[in-house]
């Protein structure tokens, strides 16, 4: 595809439901990331995967917070007993080995 | 971890002025960009520059790797320049990218 894609573009759920986020990054890119960002914050980082697997996870907040990418290329964002706190825009990166990072648009996330 | 800090915080502009926004970071790094959040979120690669001066049309940056900063020059800046100015960086400690807290800037036509 032409960029990074994310689906969905919103997502509203209630406290303690599971939610996954999809990204579709940019086709050829190894070079995987998640980040989330809170309003007037800037992006904070979640994990990094080099291929299919996680070679940083060092953002991730706590086990509630999973990620996927099983065939290097789609990746899967996984929230298990959401909380209002997860409520954040969710954003995916790719890149070439050590190159310029592409964001996609976001996921909105809204836990009530 | 590694420290980003990002300077001014705010920035309003008259169309067609001149601006430099700076990022300062604690540490050795591997890499540094610099990004543009539009109005609607999305975020913009605006350059890769561990190191040296590239410049992109109206647009220029430099990387002091030494010294520990960066600068982001915007000339003759427009409307359509306003948004939030990111700097990040990657720590030489694992693959992490860490982010200023942005510069908000409005250019006011």
């Amino acid at each position: 595809g032409a960029g990074v894609s994310q689906t969905p573009s919103n997502k509203v759920t209630e406290k303690g439901k599971y939610v996954e986020l999809r990204c579709d990054p940019i086709s050829g890119h190894t070079a995987l990331y998640w980040y989330r960002q809170s309003l007037g914050q800037g992006p904070e980082f979640l994990i990094y995967f080099q291929g299919t697997g996680a070679a940083d996870d060092s953002g991730l907040p706590n086990d509630r917070f999973f990620a996927v990418r099983p065939e290097g290329s789609v990746s899967t964002l996984k929230i298990q007993r959401t909380e209002r706190g997860d409520s954040a825009v969710y954003l995916c990166a790719s890149s070439a080995l050590a190159e310029e990072q592409f964001f996609g648009p976001g996921t909105r996330l809204t836990v009530l | 971890g590694i420290q980003v800090e990002q300077s001014p915080p705010d920035l309003i502009l008259q169309e067609g002025a001149n601006s430099t926004l700076r990022c300062n970071f604690s540490d050795s790094v591997n890499n540094l960009q610099w990004f543009h959040q539009n109005p609607w979120g999305q975020l913009i690669n605006l350059f890769y520059i561990p190191s040296g001066t590239k410049q992109n049309g109206r647009l220029s940056a430099t990387t002091v790797a030494t010294e520990r900063y960066s600068l982001l020059y915007i000339s003759s800046s427009q409307t359509t320049d306003s948004g939030v100015y990111f700097c990040a960086v990657e720590d030489t400690g694992g693959f992490k990218t860490i982010f200023g807290a942005g510069t908000r800037l409005f250019v006011k036509a």
